[in-house]
Parts: C-alpha cells; structure tokens; sequence
C-alpha cells in the first residue's frame, strides 16, 4: 500500500509562473521530508527537505510547506524556469531518517 | 570529488540466469540502498545496508539478495531473474549522523531487461 502518495502524475506551467506540486502521506508516524528532483537517464537528486517541527523550509526560489493536521506537504517553486522540467519525488521518513517512502512522482514541465 | 557509480547501465538478460548490479561510493558512507523504480510506483526500497556485514530487507526484496563487505559496495543480485524484475534500479548512499539532513545522494542507475 503507498504510504506516500502524489496525486498529480504532471503539471504543466508557464515560465516564470508558480509551479505547486503536491504529495500527501498516510501514516502519522512520519517525521522528515524530503523532495528530489530527477531528470532523464540521471539518478535523482537532492532539493530541499523539512522536520516535522516547522511547517515551512525555503532554499531560494523553492519552499516546501507542511500541514502535518491535513498529512500534506507541497513544493512551491517561484519563478519557474525551463531548466525545472524534471520528475519531483516526495519522500517521507519516521525515527531515524534512514529509510524512506517515496511518492510515484510528478512531471513538471515549464513551457517558456 | 565524491561520487556514487553504478555497473552497468544497461543489462539485458534471459529469465532464469542470476544478475549482479553493482554500486561503489566513494562518499564514505555507512548507509546504502537500493531501489527499483517503476511506473506508477516510484521508488520502492527492495534492500538496505547500515554498515559492514549488515544488510536488511525493503519493501520489495522477494527475489533479491545483498552482501557488504566493505564501506565502498552493495552489490545487488537477482538470484534467478524474472520478467517482473524488469526495471530501473537506483542505488542511493547516505551520512549515518543521527541528526538531519538524511539525504540520500543516488547513483545514474542501470536499466535491466529481462527477456
């Protein structure tokens, strides 16, 4: 069963727009989050990540929200750029931080 | 400059015959992973290690089997591979600091085709 869920297979959004992506979890006992983004033929790499003790974490132009009442967390990237276009992991860990459960991913795609 | 190298990155091979993918990081890193990406899944964690002669079971790991020798490998085997074991497999490494951040740094991946 996923535990981690993104909900939005792709998203498509103008350059220099805001681009939201979404991701929603289900057990309660998840305490880090971690976004990844992931380009074609490249492994994914590290982009922002969040404790459950803030319900916001900004790193330039992204920002990653928590709602830990609603069990949802999204990734806010302004102004969105071309280069964004990629696949957006959501990844969410308990305890200990060292193993998580990913979401199915989202494409992006930034139209300049 | 640290990196994380995956071997190959392209496997094709027949049902039945026994596989080994193979991971280095020169990270230093206690932890390493595994993973399978498919469609409509994402990644899903089929084995993990955190340190030497340790190795533990993911999500997905019927069928799969691990070993760690050293700081620098986790090789992944398919014991006798299978048309479902079709797939990209991602190997991933972190820091053991027991305090955030807990990013996983991950390799380029190999695609395997089982035929």
């Amino acid at each position: 069963d996923q535990q981690v869920k993104q909900n939005s297979p792709s998203l498509s959004v103008q350059e220099g727009r805001i681009s939201i992506l979404n991701c929603d979890y289900t057990n309660s006992m998840f305490d880090y989050f971690l976004w990844y983004k992931k380009y074609p033929a490249e492994g994914p790499t590290f982009l922002i990540s969040i404790s459950s003790i803030k319900d916001k974490n900004e790193d330039g132009r992204f920002t990653v929200f928590l709602n830990k009442s609603a069990k949802h967390l999204s990734l806010h990237i302004v102004p969105s750029q071309p280069g964004d276009s990629a696949v957006y992991f959501c990844a969410a860990s308990r305890n200990t931080g060292n193993q998580f459960y990913f979401g199915t991913g989202t494409s992006l795609t930034v139209i300049p | 400059d640290a990196e994380i190298t995956q071997s190959p990155r392209h496997k094709i091979t027949e049902t039945g015959r026994q596989v080994t993918l193979a991971c280095h990081q020169t990270w230093n890193h206690n932890n390493m992973f595994w993973y399978r990406q498919d469609l409509g899944h994402g990644l899903r964690l089929i084995h993990y290690s955190y340190g030497v002669q340790d190795t533990n079971k993911g999500e997905v790991s019927d069928g799969y089997s691990v070993s760690r020798s050293n700081t620098e490998d986790l090789p992944l085997t398919l014991e006798s591979a299978a048309s479902s074991q079709t797939s990209v497999y991602f190997c991933a490494s972190s820091a053991n600091l027991g305090r955030p951040p807990y990013e996983q740094y991950f390799g380029p991946g190999t695609r395997l085709t089982v035929t």
